[in-house]
């Protein structure tokens, strides 16, 4: 079956440090790809996705390539803030209406 | 915002109890699903929709059911709540016209004792 694995952390950085999550999926067709960000106490928010092959989602300074040889999406931000400290969600579609699948979660801290 | 609304958004029960968590949506979405967050498990679907009365399983249904009967809601309930299903419980709809893009309700923080 399908499955996401992702570094689940937690990861220390410290402001204005270049930021990279692995993501690496497996999948039976074609997946549509996406980062979900969740902040404390709260529910997960859309950060990018990407639908094909290549594509490149990029949103508030992250960024992520869809990477079909490798089966990756590696979320990257070249100068994290302290408020991007949360948990990043990696998930895929693959099946159309049914659900996402998900990867465990990294959670991030930025240290001033 | 996706227009989703979960209720309650604490709750605290007994072991043996049933539970109903309620999702709203004021989009008309007609895809809605229901996954639980824990530790060390990301996000699990529990069970989706795909219309009104028409749902199907998901990879965590075991102890769960649910109900349909108007596109704006759907209802979750624990038939004899247990303490493995003590989670953080999430609503999400799917845009249709975005594609296969999924946005999730605030979520409900269930703790059965």
């Amino acid at each position: 079956g399908d499955s996401v694995t992702q570094m689940e952390g937690p990861v220390t950085l410290s402001e204005e440090a270049f930021l990279t999550i692995n993501c690496t999926y497996t999948a039976t067709g074609y997946p549509s790809l996406f980062w979900y960000v969740q902040y404390p106490g709260e529910g997960l928010q859309l950060l990018l996705k990407a639908t094909k092959a290549d594509d490149k989602g990029s949103n508030k300074g992250f960024e992520a390539t869809y990477r079909k040889e490798t089966t990756s999406f590696h979320l990257e931000k070249g100068s994290v803030q302290v408020s991007d400290s949360a948990v990043y969600f990696c998930a895929l579609s693959d099946r159309g209406a049914d659900g996402l699948t998900f990867g465990k979660g990294t959670h991030l801290i930025i240290q001033p | 915002d996706a227009g989703i609304t979960q209720s309650p958004r604490h709750k605290v029960t007994e072991t043996g109890t049933p539970v109903t968590l309620r999702c709203h949506q004021t989009e008309n979405h007609r895809y809605m699903y229901w996954y639980r967050q824990d530790p060390g498990h990301g996000l699990r679907l529990i069970h989706y929709s795909y219309g009104v009365k028409d749902t199907d399983k998901g990879e965590v249904s075991d102890g769960y059911s649910v109900s349909r009967s108007k596109t704006e809601d759907f209802l979750l309930t624990l038939e004899s709540a247990t303490s493995s299903q003590t989670s953080v419980y999430f609503c999400a709809i799917r845009d249709g016209g975005s594609q296969e893009t999924q946005y999730f309700g605030p979520g409900t923080r269930l703790l059965v004792l």
